[in-house]
């Protein structure tokens, strides 16, 4: 049973670039969060989906989105990037009020 | 405020000594507390929850105190092997909010 998987594992942007970074969930799971981390700091909520809809967002500007797909994976798309959104991004997976299943996160590098 | 904090950033042991991994929140509200292991490159790594009815829980080789009185939550390891080295975070939910507020973690080390 495949835990929760992300991709790209690494990469690099320079500034005012757009990234799409992905995440297919635990198996049995729907409902996807997403948490940046950056170094030395605990996970940051970004927002979380379930049934296709952000139904929770944290302190983030609109430059990060999201999406859900109808198979549950999902997708965090981050605009204008700056060089403070450098940080390990983290895709949780769970059951609506389950456990959370983290990912290996994408590690992402703006320079 | 809203933050869920640590007392130590960093935590030395020996092999086979008990480690406890201290932890502090701030909102009263809060009634769900879980603790997560990450290692080097991973993501955290569930280990054990508690709810704030409850003072105590047990797993294997963790136990997880919550003191509401002082807003305080503990985690300890029992006979902590050189696999136990990572930093360990607390987080706390509150009522119908979805997200998870995270500390900043402790680093435990364990020296063999």
């Amino acid at each position: 049973d495949a835990g929760v998987t992300q991709s790209p594992t690494h990469l690099i942007k320079t500034r005012g670039q757009q990234v799409t970074l992905r995440c297919s969930p635990k198996s049995g799971h729907d409902t996807v969060s997403w948490y940046q981390q950056a170094l030395g700091q605990g996970p940051q909520f970004i927002f979380q989906y379930y049934e296709e809809e952000e139904r929770q967002r944290g302190n983030f500007p609109d430059r990060f989105s999201g999406h859900q797909f109808p198979n549950y994976s999902s997708e965090l798309n981050v605009n204008a990037l700056l060089l403070g959104d450098s940080a390990l991004y983290l895709c949780a997976s769970s059951p609506i009020w389950g456990e959370l299943f983290f990912g290996e996160g994408s590690r992402l590098t703006v320079l | 405020g809203e933050s869920v904090g640590l007392h130590l950033p960093t935590l030395s042991v020996q092999e086979g000594d008990n480690s406890i991994i201290n932890c502090a929140y701030s909102n009263s509200a809060s009634d769900y507390f879980i603790w997560y292991k990450q290692e080097s490159g991973k993501g955290p790594q569930f280990i054990i929850d508690i709810r704030s009815n409850m003072d105590k829980r047990q797993g294997q080789r963790v136990t997880v105190l919550l003191n509401k009185t002082v807003k305080h939550l503990s985690l300890q390891i029992a006979a902590t092997q050189p696999g136990d080295s990572a930093v360990y975070f607390c987080a706390e939910r509150r009522g119908s909010n979805y997200k998870l507020t995270f500390g900043k973690g402790t680093l435990l080390t364990v020296n063999p």
